[in-house]
């Protein structure tokens, strides 16, 4: 298994551009996530997805939006970056999200600079 | 509302020293606790948990950690730590927001071990 994938690794965009980040997992997991990793305030939830067609918003979901047509791919879109989208991004997922027990399994990260 | 302070953003060691990175929590609702660890550019890995039983939950690489309720406390602990040891280390804590579980981690704990 490849497990949670992401990509790209790295990316520059300036104010007001869009772009797609990629995240897929092949182990069938119903629970699908994404973070925002920024230094000294650990991860914040965006958005999250318990299965294909269900989504909701996390933490801090203003300026993405995110969808789920299928169980194995969960991208998250930015309409119009803005410096304050610089992080570094992380998806992950879990079998289910029964008791919150599940152990999440996390991507290697995409590096977003926003000039 | 549930949250997690990790009381020590920097924690520098010796080689083969012990090492506590402290972790409290809050929550009103049954307490699931994890540890995950972060190497250098790579996404965050499972490194223990606490669902229930016993207390003291232990890692297969050395590490602990204890669950203390009267203290609300989630201490990480290693007897002797290595070189390979070194990333940062988040504490996190199941919740429950908007009806729904999801996991609100702490702003990270950077151990860095010295030769």
């Amino acid at each position: 298994n490849a497990g949670v994938t992401q990509t790209p690794k790295f990316q520059v965009l300036k104010t007001g551009q869009s772009m797609t980040l990629q995240c897929a997992q092949d182990m069938n997991h119903e629970y699908m996530s994404w973070y925002r990793q920024d230094p000294g305030m650990g991860l914040r939830l965006i958005h999250y997805s318990v299965g294909a067609g269900i989504t909701d918003q996390g933490e801090v979901p203003n300026g993405y939006n995110v969808s789920r047509s299928t169980t194995e791919d969960f991208p998250l879109r930015l309409l119009s970056a803005a410096p304050s989208q610089t992080s570094v991004y992380f998806c992950a997922s879990s079998l289910s999200t029964s008791g919150g027990q599940e152990t999440q399994y996390f991507g290697p990260g995409t590096r977003l600079l926003v000039l | 509302a549930q949250s997690v302070t990790q009381l020590d953003s920097q924690v520098p060691v010796f080689e083969e020293a012990p090492v506590e990175l402290r972790c409290n929590y809050s929550s009103s609702v049954s307490v699931y606790l994890f540890w995950y660890v972060q190497y250098p550019n790579q996404g965050l890995q499972l490194l223990l948990k606490y669902l229930s039983g016993s207390t003291l939950v232990k890692s297969i690489n050395g590490f602990e950690a204890e669950f203390n309720k009267s203290q609300t406390s989630f201490h990480l602990r290693k007897p002797s730590v290595h070189i390979s040891d070194t990333a940062e280390y988040f504490c996190a804590v199941r919740a429950i927001i908007q009806g729904a579980q999801k996991l609100v981690f702490g702003q990270g704990t950077r151990l860095t071990i010295n030769p």
